[in-house]
């Protein structure tokens, strides 16, 4: 298991169009968490999923975006109708249970032009 | 809701030196946990150290260890023998300590930027 993996690493888009992330946590994680990082920003928390229901949602998670998780293993972020403020980093984490640490990816890199 | 507050944007430090990255954080919870993570230019944000509130026994973790003052609500990452691997954004995060159901997210601060020189 090579950790949690991130796809794409860098997505240019132009403003209006829809687009996708997905993460793939490690396998044995049941606890799969979504955080935006903005340019001089710490993350912030998104959404977070336990197997495929997703539990908790932000007020950051508009209502373009939407994040599934279906049979309990990838997840995909989908941000449609992008707009400039949507320039950020991307990052997944994962984590085995309650008292286990966060595993993170090393992010989606997101440019709205 | 919490709050984490990083003041210092950018430390620089000598190699072989130590620094002390300030931390402090706004809570009315009594059961949390408190993390240091570094993330370095490859983006992927990495573990450093982690404490739990509950335990007055500062955490170490090889050349990191932390001062954490509960009642002070203050949580500050001492680096000793600075490396120059140790350049990276280094950010306090809190984590209220939550059952099976809960999402235990992270609460991180705004970071600062470590730079090592030789």
């Amino acid at each position: 298991d090579t950790g949690v993996s991130q796809d794409p690493r860098h997505k240019i888009t132009k403003r209006g169009q829809n687009v996708t992330f997905r993460c793939d946590p490690i396998s044995e994680h049941n606890r799969l968490y979504w955080y935006r990082q903005t340019l001089g920003q710490g993350p912030e928390f998104l959404t977070y999923f336990q197997n495929e229901a997703q539990l908790e949602k932000s007020r950051l998670l508009s209502d373009r975006f939407s994040a599934e998780r279906p049979k309990g293993s990838f997840s995909t972020l989908e941000i449609q109708r992008t707009e400039q403020g949507d320039s950020a980093m991307y990052l997944c984490a994962s984590r085995a249970g309650p008292q286990s640490g966060y595993t993170f990816g090393s992010g989606t890199r997101l440019t709205v032009v | 809701a919490q709050t984490v507050t990083q003041s210092q944007p950018e430390m620089s430090v000598q190699e072989a030196e130590t620094v002390t990255l300030s931390c402090t954080y706004d809570t009315s919870e009594n059961n949390y946990y408190l993390f240091w993570y570094k993330q370095p230019p490859s983006r992927q944000m990495i573990l450093v150290i982690r404490q739990e509130a509950y335990k007055q026994q500062n955490a170490t973790e090889n050349r990191f260890s932390v001062n954490f003052q509960k009642a002070a609500k203050s949580f500050s990452l001492k680096i000793s023998d600075s490396q120059l691997g140790d350049t990276a954004m280094y950010f306090c995060a809190f984590m209220k300590r939550g059952g099976t159901g809960t999402a235990s997210k992270l609460t991180f601060g705004t970071g600062t930027r470590l730079q090592v020189t030789l």
